[in-house]
């Protein structure tokens, strides 16, 4: 099973500025790596596929980058609503797929 | 518009069996799979397995194999997760989400959630 490793558990970051989330695979998962927006209350949302790819309706502020196994969201210039939990997930070998422990993005 | 539609909450005692269900609308529902996704209050999301519902062709993770029963009926565009015998550490919310087959994507449809309470 691949492990996902997400840093760090919490994220206090002032709206406007910029966050950086970092997944890490235990082993390679391809480009087959994708980040989720949780919201308390809500199911999750789709953000990032493919590594880089934004899905449909996600705003330009979202980004997601790789370095071997190494993988990064960046919100660019936070807003109010992206306070949230940000998951990253592995889908290329299974099963099982897997999910990282999260990241919570806190209001400073 | 595409929809994946769960039951509603369910509370149950241990021992109990239980099905829950996820209804598709808006787009092909034999061109895209389905997986369950749990997650236990305060916790992060678990993928418990999936189905296509072309042919009912199901994998499971092995932390959930034998312990749950995915199943779907494409005639009526759903799909069911299934316990025969209910623990109270199935005490959770449960997803369903789609992934469309032969996508680079992941899940990019999920269902609100069902919230399963199990307790004597």
């Amino acid at each position: 099973e691949i492990v996902m490793t997400q840093s760090p558990a919490t994220l206090s970051v002032s709206p406007g500025e910029r966050a950086t989330l970092s997944c890490r695979a235990s082993q390679s998962v391809r480009d087959n790596l994708a980040w989720y927006q949780q919201k308390p209350g809500q199911a999750p949302r789709l953000l990032i596929y493919a590594v880089s790819t934004r899905a449909t309706g996600v705003p330009a502020r979202f980004s997601g980058s790789a370095s071997g196994t190494e993988f990064t969201l960046t919100i660019s210039s936070l807003q109010s609503e992206d306070f949230a939990v940000y998951y990253c997930q592995q889908y290329n070998n299974w099963p099982p797929w897997t999910f990282g422990q999260g990241t919570k993005v806190e209001i400073k | 518009e595409v929809q994946l539609v769960q039951s509603g909450a369910e509370v149950k005692k241990p021992g109990e069996s239980l099905r829950i269900s996820c209804k598709g609308s808006g787009y092909s529902f034999t061109s895209s799979w389905i997986s369950w996704v749990r997650q236990r209050p305060g916790r992060g999301l678990e993928w418990m397995g999936r189905i296509d519902p072309s042919d009912s062709y199901t994998n499971y993770s092995p932390s959930f194999q034998g312990h749950v029963t995915i199943s779907a009926d494409k005639s009526i565009t759903t799909a069911y997760l299934q316990w025969s015998s209910l623990e109270a550490s199935d005490t959770a919310i449960y997803y369903c989400a789609r992934r469309e087959r032969d996508s680079e994507s992941s899940m990019d449809v999920w269902g609100q959630g069902t919230t399963v309470t199990v307790s004597s």
